[in-house]
């Protein structure tokens, strides 16, 4: 089955400087990469995905780019802000079936004012 | 729409009892999925759904039972709860996509603690 490992565990960041998170995975039939943002007791939301047939999608301060020669994507965060606190996880789908999502397991970012 | 709920938010176990987890959605999505989240573990999938009348395990099975009860519902079963069974269970549904995947909407959690 699919395997997705991301790094780091932890993340702290200075208000205003860049983040970034890594992941990989090891089914090469995976097509689809979701970011969820999870605060605390709060539960996972979607942030940003990307299909692989796209290289790079944008949405605002947020990114994800993705080599599928090299089966990894990442997370880039600008500019951050306080409220970007969170825990951060990456997942992979091979989108057959019911779509089951294979989560890594999770980056701790802290962004410090 | 509430989208996904649970219940109940919380509960407290001794070793051995049962309990049913309940989730509903109404976002009418054909698929839904259970996950327990421990510290340092991320999100393991227990059982999960495709479609109404069809159930599957998923990477962490052993100890629950599952059921769709009809396209909205789909309830999670501790037979005999034991303390490894002590975790955030969070249910979720997504529409079903052959291709490609799509996004998983979760709902609040279950705090679940056995003794």
């Amino acid at each position: 089955g699919e395997n997705v490992e991301q790094h780091p565990s932890t993340l702290s960041v200075q208000e205003g400087d860049s983040a970034v998170i890594k992941c990989t995975y090891s089914d090469s039939a995976s097509n689809y990469f979701p970011w969820y943002k999870q605060e605390l007791g709060k539960r996972p939301q979607l942030i940003i995905d990307i299909r692989s047939n796209v290289g790079e999608k944008k949405d605002q301060r947020i990114a994800v780019t993705l080599n599928k020669t090299a089966k990894h994507f990442s997370l880039h965060i600008t500019e951050t802000q306080p409220e970007d606190s969170a825990v951060y996880f990456c997942a992979a789908s091979m989108g057959t079936g019911a779509n089951n999502l294979f989560f890594g397991t999770g980056t701790r970012l802290t962004v410090i004012p | 729409n509430a989208g996904v709920t649970q219940t109940p938010k919380f509960q407290v176990l001794k070793t051995g009892q049962s309990m049913t987890l309940q989730c509903a959605q109404d976002m009418n999505h054909n698929s839904m999925y259970w996950y327990r989240q421990d510290p340092g573990m991320g999100l393991r999938l227990i059982y999960y759904s495709a479609s109404e009348g069809t159930t599957d395990k998923g990477e962490v099975p052993n100890g629950y039972n599952v059921s769709r009860l009809n396209k909205r519902e789909f309830s999670l079963r501790l037979e005999s709860a034991a303390p490894s069974q002590t975790s955030v269970y969070f249910c979720a549904s997504s529409t079903q996509k052959w291709t490609g995947g799509a996004e998983q909407y979760f709902g609040p959690g279950t705090r679940l603690t056995v003794t």
